[in-house]
C-alpha cells in the first residue's frame, strides 16, 4: 500500500516561514491534501489539490508538490498556527485514502 | 451554513456493536461522498470508510473490512458507520468528513466534531 512520510516535529518563530514535508514515491502524480488539527476539534482543511486554498483559509497557507516530496508552507507563522499537520492522498491502485503520519508545528 | 454533527459514540465492550450517525445539514448532501475517519488517542489521523453519492459504492481500510459497514440514507440526510467485533484497537474519535465533490477522489472539505468511542478489553 502507498505510503506518506512526514518528519514527526518542526519549530519556528513567530513571523518565520514553516515548511512541512510530506514524501512519497512520484507523490508529483497524484493530488495532495493538508489538514490542521488542533488538539479537541475537528480537522480543517488547509490545502487541496497540491496548492489551492479553500475560502476562509489565509493566503499565508501555501503548498506545492513534485516529484518524490510535497510541501505545505506556511509563511508569516503565527500562534495559532501551532497544530498537527497531515497530508493525503487517494491511491488509486489500492481505492483507499491515505494520511501522513502527520507534523506537530511549534511555535517558538 | 454546512454542518455534520455526530453521534452514537460510547462506551462498549469488546465483542460488541456500535451504530455511529452524522446528520448532515446546510447542503444537498445527495451530490456529495462521505468518509468515516477516526483518530486515536495519542496518534495521527486514519481514514476508515468511504460512501459514494448514490450509496452504492463502499470501500473500507483494510483494518476494518469485514467488521464495519458504511451506508447513507438521503431521505434522512444521514451517513452511517456500522461498527461489529469491536476491539480495543477501534477506540478513537471517529470523524465524519464530506467529500468536496461527488468524485471518489474529491478530498474532505468538512468535518464533524467527532464522537469518541471507547471499546473496554
Amino acid at each position: 500500500s502507498y505510503v506518506l512520510t512526514q518528519s514527526p516535529s518542526v519549530s519556528v518563530g513567530p513571523g518565520q516561514a514553516a515548511r512541512i514535508l510530506c514524501g512519497g514515491d512520484n507523490i508529483g502524480s497524484k493530488s495532495v491534501h493538508w489538514y490542521q488539527k488542533k488538539p479537541g476539534q475537528a480537522p480543517v482543511q488547509v490545502v487541496y489539490d497540491d496548492s489551492d486554498r479553500p475560502s476562509g483559509i489565509p493566503e499565508r497557507f501555501s503548498g506545492s508538490n513534485s516529484g518524490d516530496t510535497a510541501t505545505l508552507t506556511i509563511s508569516r507563522v503565527e500562534a495559532g498556527d501551532e497544530a498537527d499537520y497531515y497530508c493525503q492522498v487517494w491511491d488509486r491502485s489500492s481505492d483507499h485514502w491515505v494520511f501522513g503520519g502527520g507534523t506537530t508545528l511549534t511555535v517558538l | 451554513e454546512v454542518q455534520l454533527l455526530e453521534s452514537g459514540g460510547g462506551l462498549v465492550q469488546a465483542g460488541g456493536s456500535l451504530r455511529l450517525s452524522c446528520v448532515l445539514s446546510g447542503f444537498i448532501s445527495r451530490n456529495y461522498v462521505f468518509n468515516w475517519v477516526r483518530q486515536a488517542p495519542g496518534k495521527g489521523l486514519e481514514w476508515v470508510a468511504h460512501v459514494s453519492d448514490s450509496g452504492d459504492t463502499t470501500s473500507y481500510a483494510d483494518s476494518v473490512k469485514g467488521r464495519f459497514t458504511i451506508s447513507r440514507d438521503h431521505s434522512r440526510d444521514t451517513v452511517y458507520l456500522q461498527m461489529d467485533s469491536l476491539g480495543p484497537e477501534d477506540t478513537a474519535t471517529y470523524f465524519c468528513a464530506k467529500g468536496r465533490g461527488s468524485g471518489r477522489w474529491s478530498s474532505f472539505g468538512h468535518w464533524g466534531q467527532g464522537t469518541l468511542v471507547t471499546v473496554s478489553s
